[in-house]
């Protein structure tokens, strides 16, 4: 079972906040990643990092910012948060290359 | 850069039927996953199948890694099935170690 958690799962907040979008693990892998997730469609990755005070942007561009100063945590920031940022957002991890990946339960953000 | 494709996008199911959800990929991969992301949004591991066939319960998966597909049975389904089934790849390829999802087969098992 995985031990990647992520808080809060469910978010409704205002145009113009700003808001942080927790994930941690617990099993030490060195790899880890956000997805961003539309309703009903694809997967897109939008931050990843190979380990601690690494991280660089994936394939989807996003105004979101991340940090990774501890291996096991790794959050994802809006600094004013619109509309347009309502999705769910997955937070993965894994270590070396021939592994596979966990998902964290996800978080549901609304912004209205 | 790996392109992976699933097949069917939708499928309706009468609950007990059989199904084959169909994952092809464009190039060599080193890994690969099927996940089942339920109604709450959560992605749930399914299998680890970079090659060969693995059986948990119902489900079943094989690779044909030279051939670059890998299929996934759901047998006698049921309501609980429901939900999108994503195939998930990586590839020592790329420039960097991503999980790469196709689009998904979207499956409702209807009572």
């Amino acid at each position: 079972e995985a031990d990647i958690y992520q808080t809060p799962r469910y978010l409704v907040i205002g145009t113009g906040k700003k808001i942080t979008l927790e994930c941690s693990q617990t099993m030490g892998h060195d790899k880890m990643y956000w997805y961003q997730q539309d309703p009903g469609m694809e997967l897109h990755l939008i931050h990843y990092s190979y380990g601690v005070n690494s991280t660089e942007k994936g394939d989807l561009s996003s105004e979101s910012t991340v940090s990774r100063i501890r291996t096991e945590h790794f959050p994802l920031t809006l600094e004013s948060a619109r509309p347009s940022h309502t999705s769910q957002y997955l937070c993965a991890s894994k270590t070396g290359m021939v592994t596979e990946a966990f998902f964290g339960q996800g978080t549901r953000l609304t912004v209205v | 850069g790996i392109q992976v494709e699933q097949s069917p996008p939708d499928l309706i199911l009468q609950e007990g039927a059989n199904s084959t959800l169909r994952c092809n990929f464009s190039d060599s991969v080193n890994n690969l996953q099927w996940f089942h992301q339920n109604p709450w949004g959560q992605l749930i591991n399914l299998f680890y199948i970079p090659s060969g066939t693995k059986q948990n319960g119902r489900l079943s998966a094989t690779t044909v890694a030279t051939e670059r597909y890998s299929l996934l049975y759901i047998s006698s389904s049921q309501t609980t099935d429901s939900g999108v089934y994503f195939c998930a790849v990586n590839s020592l390829k790329t420039s960097y170690d991503k999980v790469i999802f196709g689009p998904g087969t979207s499956l409702s098992v209807i009572p």
